[in-house]
């Protein structure tokens, strides 16, 4: 149990257009689901916390026009990075909590050309 | 907010030795302290966690401990095998919140 999934695993854009990123809990509800980067040879750094059926909070330094985020159902997160730039290029990684453990997508790779 | 101070950075070890890996934690209110792994292009894989109210966990080659009082908890890897080798996270967090993340550490088991 506790599966996590993404799509897509992996996306190439130009410059100027938006993605959008799907995080889902295969086989349990969570109400909160969070959102990460990781660059190259770097951790993972928080950029907010969905929560369903209210606003995301993020972290100081994270643009939420920009970087938004939708969590519309108990299974089901979304990140829409608009205007997408090549230094938005990363590994995006979502994860889903269930009773405090949290369990990570496969993560989705991002390159804006 | 939480800060987590991980190390080593990089730690190369022939196979069948030991890894331990240290992580320091900045707010006593942490209680969840989880382990993971990720291998190149993939997202972290939880491998073993502790809570607060334990001092220390074990799972067949690895095992955590926790001091409270300290803050600090390690991994340990015992029998280390090639396919061990990755980068290894630690994070802390309290109930409900996000993860907070230390830098990372390179583990290489050579054969």
């Amino acid at each position: 149990g506790a599966v996590v999934s993404q799509h897509p695993s992996r996306v190439i854009c130009k410059s100027g257009t938006s993605v959008k990123i799907e995080c889902r809990s295969l086989d349990f509800q969570a109400t909160t689901m969070f959102w990460y980067r990781q660059f190259p040879k770097q951790s993972l750094m928080l950029m907010a916390t969905s929560n369903e059926g209210s606003k995301a909070t993020y972290e100081q330094g994270v643009e939420k026009d920009k970087f938004l985020i939708n969590h519309a159902s108990l299974t089901l997160s979304t990140l829409t990075v608009t205007s997408a730039h090549p230094e938005d290029s990363s590994f995006y990684i979502c994860s889903a909590s269930r009773q405090n453990e949290q369990y990570f997508g496969p993560g989705t790779r991002l390159t804006v050309t | 907010g939480e800060n987590v101070e991980q190390h080593p950075s990089t730690l190369s070890v022939q196979e069948g030795d030991s890894a331990v890996i240290k992580c320091t934690y900045s707010d006593s209110a942490s209680n969840y302290f989880p382990w993971y792994k990720q291998e190149l292009g993939k997202g972290p894989q939880l491998i073993i966690d502790i809570r607060s109210n334990v001092g220390e966990k074990k799972d067949q080659r690895i095992a955590v401990t926790l001091n409270k009082t300290a803050k600090h908890f390690s991994l340990h890897i015992t029998e280390t095998q090639p396919e061990d080798s990755a980068v290894y996270f630690c994070a802390a967090n309290q109930a409900g919140t996000a993860l907070i993340f230390g830098k990372g550490t390179t583990l290489s088991v050579s054969s």
